[in-house]
């Protein structure tokens, strides 16, 4: 079955820039998308279609794509952001698109 | 303004069932694709089942045959029917919109908004 593979952790001072990679084969023909999840809250959308921007959503939020491997990218890293944060993708391989997520990153703002 | 409430989670003694309810306000369940998605404690998300607006309904493999989706187009709910439960099936139990969209080079799917979740524990 198909698998995204995200790092279980990523820590960095505040001011600083995270980065969160997301792995899978099929992301060179799947969109990605990325959820943060501050504890005991649902889900949130942060990046659709690799690097689309919900409204909302502040601008220090970005994602690329390159081959096999998308990143989530958090430029100038504040407190509020410290949280799990899982990307998500799909597998056309079947009759319908299964969902897929990755493992989830948890971001420690040191 | 766009949101989602769930409700039905409890405690269920294994083999037991409950359904889930999630009432949607600010769109109309019925026009968009409808999505449950769990969390077991401490676990990452896991997708569950789809209906789209059309009514099919797909299936995660670890719950087919046991989970039924639906909805009630008039009380703009969605449900999630769930027998035959299991200890592995404890988890928080979140509905989401889910926006496909595959007419284009690279299909198009996402959940946004979520509810909140609603706890279900299946323990004797």
């Amino acid at each position: 079955s198909y698998e995204l593979t995200q790092p279980p952790s990523v820590s960095v001072s505040p001011g600083q820039t995270a980065r969160i990679t997301c792995s899978g084969d099929a992301l060179p023909k799947q969109y990605a998308y990325w959820y943060q999840q501050k504890p005991g809250q649902a889900p949130v959308l942060v990046i659709y279609k690799d690097s689309e921007r919900p409204s909302g959503i502040p601008e220090r939020f970005s994602g690329s794509s390159s081959g096999t491997t998308v990143t989530l990218t958090i430029s100038g890293v504040q407190a509020e952001d410290e949280a799990d944060y899982y990307c998500q993708s799909a597998d056309s391989s079947g009759t319908y698109p299964r969902v897929v997520f990755g493992g989830g990153t948890k971001l420690t703002v040191l | 303004e766009v949101q989602l409430v769930e409700s039905g989670g409890g405690l269920v003694q294994p083999g037991g069932s409950l359904r889930l309810s999630c009432a949607a306000s600010g769109f109309t369940v019925s026009s968009n694709y409808m999505s449950w998605v769990r969390q077991a404690p401490g676990k990452g998300l896991e997708w569950v089942s789809v209906i789209y607006s059309g009514g099919s309904t797909y299936y995660a493999d670890s719950v087919k045959g046991r989970f039924t989706i639906s909805r009630d187009n008039s009380k703009n709910t969605l449900y999630l029917q769930m027998n035959s439960l299991r200890a592995e099936d404890t988890a928080v139990y979140y509905c989401a919109r889910y926006y496909y969209d595959s007419s284009g080079l690279r299909p198009l799917n996402w959940f946004d908004p979520w509810g909140q979740g609603t706890l279900v524990t299946v323990s004797s």
